[in-house]
């Protein structure tokens, strides 16, 4: 089976550009999780969908945004990007319905805001 | 709300030789999966082993197991015959119910030929 993917892998942007990641979960799975990595702040969940619907958020502001499609592929949106939105940011996959479900991780996309 | 503790920031293991990476959360409900992941310089996340607060026996996969002693609420990673592709980052994560994956700060393991 194919694993998580993410596209693109390097992004650069500057200030107040916006900006769209992917993430295509391994097939068959509907949960889609999306994380922020950073040196200061470590790993922290951004929001997770499963069936097209949000079903958890963490604590970002509304400049971040995502959604799910009817193929459990998954968008996330960046608004007014701000320096510190410079991040890796991970998607993960699971199947869903269990509540100690295995989260399985992508590549990262890796964001640069200048 | 649950929390992970990893109190070990890097650590160095000779080549050949056993290592364990500790990790201590906290939570009060009684139903929770416990999770290792292994992130290397190129910045995936690998999962590497998974033990449910339920079951019975530690948690082992390959050279990998889980040393899990639920009354000190703590399970550690045991690495056996650590190679230099061990070098990476390690971090310890809780999931809770309906709950995301919290993460610890991470342990940096570095193998030394």
């Amino acid at each position: 089976k194919a694993g998580v993917t993410q596209t693109p892998r390097y992004l650069i942007k500057t200030r107040g550009q916006q900006v769209t990641l992917s993430c295509s979960p391994i097939s068959g799975h509907r949960s889609v999780s999306w994380y922020q990595q950073t040196p200061g702040q470590g790993l922290q969940f951004l929001f997770e969908y499963f069936s097209e619907t949000q079903r958890n958020k963490g604590n970002f502001p509304g400049r971040f945004s995502g959604r799910q499609f009817s193929n459990s592929r998954s968008e996330m949106n960046v608004s007014t990007l701000e320096l510190g939105d410079s991040a890796l940011y991970l998607c993960a996959s699971s199947p869903g319905g269990s509540s100690v479900d295995t989260q399985y991780f992508g590549p990262g996309t890796r964001l640069t805001v200048l | 709300a649950q929390k992970i503790t990893q109190t070990q920031p890097g650590m160095f293991v000779q080549e050949k030789e056993a290592v364990t990476l500790d990790c201590t959360y906290d939570t009060s409900d009684p139903s929770y999966g416990l999770f290792w992941y292994k992130q290397p310089s190129s910045g995936e996340m690998i999962f590497l082993i998974y033990q449910g607060s339920y079951d019975q026996q530690n948690a082992t996969e390959g050279r990998y197991s889980l040393n899990f002693q639920k009354a000190r609420k703590s399970a550690n990673l045991v690495i056996s015959a650590s190679q230099l592709g061990d070098s990476a980052m390690y971090f310890c994560a809780t999931y809770l119910g309906n709950t995301p994956l919290v993460f610890g700060k991470g342990t940096r393991l570095s193998v030394i030929a």
